[in-house]
């Protein structure tokens, strides 16, 4: 099975800064890679598929990064409304899996 | 508007078995893959199974294998999972979500969940 690493686990920022998130996969996955946004109570949100097209509705804030092993989620200038906890997801092996990073929560610094 | 709506969770005794049901609507339900997520309390994400459109395509996780089955009725629009023996493990929020594709796992549209608890 294809393993998620993500890390930071969490990461403090404030309003307008840069956060970098990054997900390692265990093997090549080409860019079968997605990230979800999700709020405490909330279902997730897809913002970016195949590692980095934004998806429709989703702010340009938001871009995405890599291919193979290595990808990067970034957020250009954070507003009050990205505090959230981030996921990424292989979606190479589906038949007969998927997997997500462990998440990174993003806080107010 | 896409809605996927699930039902069907509650308390349970371990051992036993649980059906869970996801109504989808606002798109052709058998063009597009679907898939069960599940959030046990304070924790991260977890894929539980995946369905190609036509139901050829099927995966489960390690953790459920064997004892969860996924299927759907295109004609009835609905995703199905039903659980059986329970785990106390097997607690979480159980999510219902389309994929992008007909066989695909990138998830574009989720529900709100339906709570799953397995305890005595």
């Amino acid at each position: 099975d294809i393993q998620m690493t993500q890390s930071p686990s969490s990461v403090s920022a404030s309003v307008g800064d840069r956060v970098t998130i990054t997900c390692r996969a265990s093997q090549g996955i080409s860019s079968w890679l997605a990230w979800y946004q999700q709020k405490p109570g909330k279902a997730p949100k897809l913002l970016i598929y195949a590692a980095s097209s934004l998806q429709s509705g989703v702010p340009s804030r938001f871009s995405g990064s890599g291919s193979g092993t290595d990808f990067t989620l970034t957020i250009s200038s954070l507003q009050p409304e990205d505090f959230a906890t981030y996921y990424c997801q292989q979606a190479n092996s589906f038949p007969p899996s998927l997997t997500f990073g462990g998440g990174t929560k993003v806080e107010i610094k | 508007e896409v809605q996927l709506v699930e039902s069907g969770g509650g308390l349970v005794q371990p051992g036993r078995s649980l059906r869970l049901s996801c109504a989808a609507s606002g798109f052709t339900f058998d063009d597009y893959a679907m898939h069960w997520v599940r959030q046990a309390p304070g924790k991260g994400l977890e894929w539980v199974s995946g369905i190609s459109w036509n139901s050829g395509s099927i995966g489960y996780a390690d953790s459920v294998k064997g004892r969860f089955t996924i299927s759907r009725d295109n004609a009835k629009n609905s995703l199905y999972l039903q659980m059986n023996s329970l785990r106390a493990e097997d607690t979480a929020l159980y999510y219902c979500a389309k994929a992008l594709e007909a066989v695909a796992g990138t998830l574009d549209y989720w529900g709100q969940g339906t709570l799953v608890t397995v305890s005595s």
